[in-house]
């Protein structure tokens, strides 16, 4: 079946440093991918998605390409700021249904 | 805030009992999701109704159950509990049934622990 890998947490950064976070996807079709971002105390929301392979998702300073010949999906952010601070989930959509990543801590010190 | 409320925010109960968690999804999502998430196992699907229809099941025990209501909300019965239910149950909505170009809403959580 359809699913994620994402790289093993937790990641913590200074602010202004470059982050990366790894997911690759196994998948039948063409799927679309998302991450969303978790926030203390808070549910899980929408940070950016690509429905086609080469799309480039993009959103508040976050980054993600999707490419098929890897099948990679990883986040990038040029500077983090401690608000940044958070758990990350790449999905993709298996049928009606997202299926998520083991979620990455991201933990980003002034 | 993302349109989506759950309640109860938080539950504390003991093995065996049942417990109810109920779900209103944004004005006009038809779709609702029931996701666990435990240290674990990560972010589980649980189910997915349609309007009022079972659509999708996924990793759901047989002990727990769930509806949608005519007025498009939801419950999730959790019965015989045992320790290793205790979790973080979200509830997500969406317009449609399929998910290719759309995004999950997701609500706050219900926290059950079981002691």
């Amino acid at each position: 079946g359809n699913s994620v890998t994402q790289m093993e947490g937790p990641v913590t950064l200074s602010e202004e440093a470059f982050l990366t976070i790894n997911c690759t996807y196994t998948a039948t079709g063409y799927p679309s991918l998302f991450w969303y971002v978790q926030y203390p105390g808070e549910g899980l929301q929408l940070l950016l998605k690509a429905t086609k392979a080469d799309d480039k998702g993009s959103n508040k300073g976050f980054e993600a390409t999707y490419r098929k010949e890897t099948t990679s999906f990883h986040l990038e952010k040029g500077s983090v700021q401690v608000s940044d601070s958070a758990v990350y989930f790449c999905a993709l959509t298996s049928g009606s249904r997202l299926t998520f990543g083991e979620g990455t801590q991201l933990t980003v010190n002034p | 805030d993302s349109g989506v409320t759950q309640t109860p925010k938080h539950l504390i109960t003991a093995t065996g009992q049942r417990v109810t968690l109920r779900c209103s999804p944004r004005s006009g999502d038809l779709s609702v999701y029931w996701y666990q998430q435990s240290l674990d196992q990560g972010l589980q699907f649980l189910i997915q109704y349609y309007n009022g229809e079972e659509r999708a099941k996924g990793n759901i025990l047989e002990r727990f159950s769930a509806q949608q209501f005519p007025d498009l909300h939801s419950e999730l019965n959790l019965s015989s509990l045992e320790l290793g239910d205790s979790a973080l149950y979200f509830c997500a909505s969406s317009v449609t049934a399929g998910l290719n170009t759309g995004e999950l809403f997701f609500g706050e959580g219900s926290r059950l622990t079981v002691l």
